[in-house]
């Protein structure tokens, strides 16, 4: 079957601890996005990637950082610099940049404690 | 610069009632208009897409939305709501001559069916 997976489903860190939320698609896009969700705000745009080894800023990139060494991967790593870090992330990817639908992972819930 | 509002975080309907979430829009040329819904701690699933082509365009799961360029809208509707469709939708934009493909979101709206 084609599609995204995130995981883990659920994560939980400690302060001060740096996390890698892990995307994967198998549907040959080339562009991928991260996002963040929290109740009553939408979704924000974290980083995206239109093309292997190329990624730019969304509107919140503080405290996150990305690769895209391979193609069907791109996972984001939440720093210790983001200071409020609890949310769930979903990820999302399309065949090209410009005006495709986004398909979108289950997502990750990621609590810090 | 584009934005999308959504009226009302929350929309309670009776089950076989009427569906209707709203969504406006701004955009400073011809938007892409995208429906999506979310089930509780799932990800976002297309319900349809707006791109320039007839201005109503019908959906799964019985939903279409209309584009009224003169009210910058794209509603969504449902003829007849089912316990099923209580979930939190999302109306999205992006426009053809963006390089980027970044969506921007509305503040979604949780739909509750009673029955």
């Amino acid at each position: 079957d084609g599609g995204i997976t995130q995981s883990p489903k659920y994560l939980f860190r400690k302060e001060g601890q740096n996390v890698t939320l892990s995307c994967e698609q198998n549907l040959n896009h080339d562009a991928m996005y991260w996002y963040r969700q929290d109740p009553g705000q939408g979704l924000r745009l974290i980083y995206y990637s239109q093309i292997v080894n190329d990624f730019q800023k969304g509107d919140i990139a503080e405290g996150y950082s990305v690769s895209r060494e391979k193609k069907e991967s791109f996972p984001l790593t939440v720093t210790s610099a983001q200071k409020n870090p609890t949310a769930f992330y979903l990820c999302a990817s399309s065949p090209t940049q410009v005006t495709d639908t986004q398909y979108f992972g289950p997502g990750t819930r990621l609590t810090v404690l | 610069a584009q934005s999308v509002t959504q009226l009302g975080s929350h929309v309670s309907v009776s089950e076989g009632a009427l569906v209707l979430l709203r969504c406006n829009y701004s955009s400073s040329v011809p938007p892409y208009l995208f429906w999506y819904v979310q089930y509780p701690n799932q990800g976002l699933q297309l319900l349809l897409k707006y791109t320039s082509a007839a201005t109503l365009v019908k959906g799964i799961n019985g939903f279409e939305a209309e584009f009224k360029k003169s009210e910058t809208s794209f509603h969504l509707t449902k003829p007849s709501a089912h316990m099923s469709d209580a979930a939190e939708y999302f109306c999205a934009v992006t426009h053809g001559s963006s390089n980027t493909g970044k969506l921007i979101f509305g503040q979604g709206t949780t739909l509750q069916v009673k029955p």
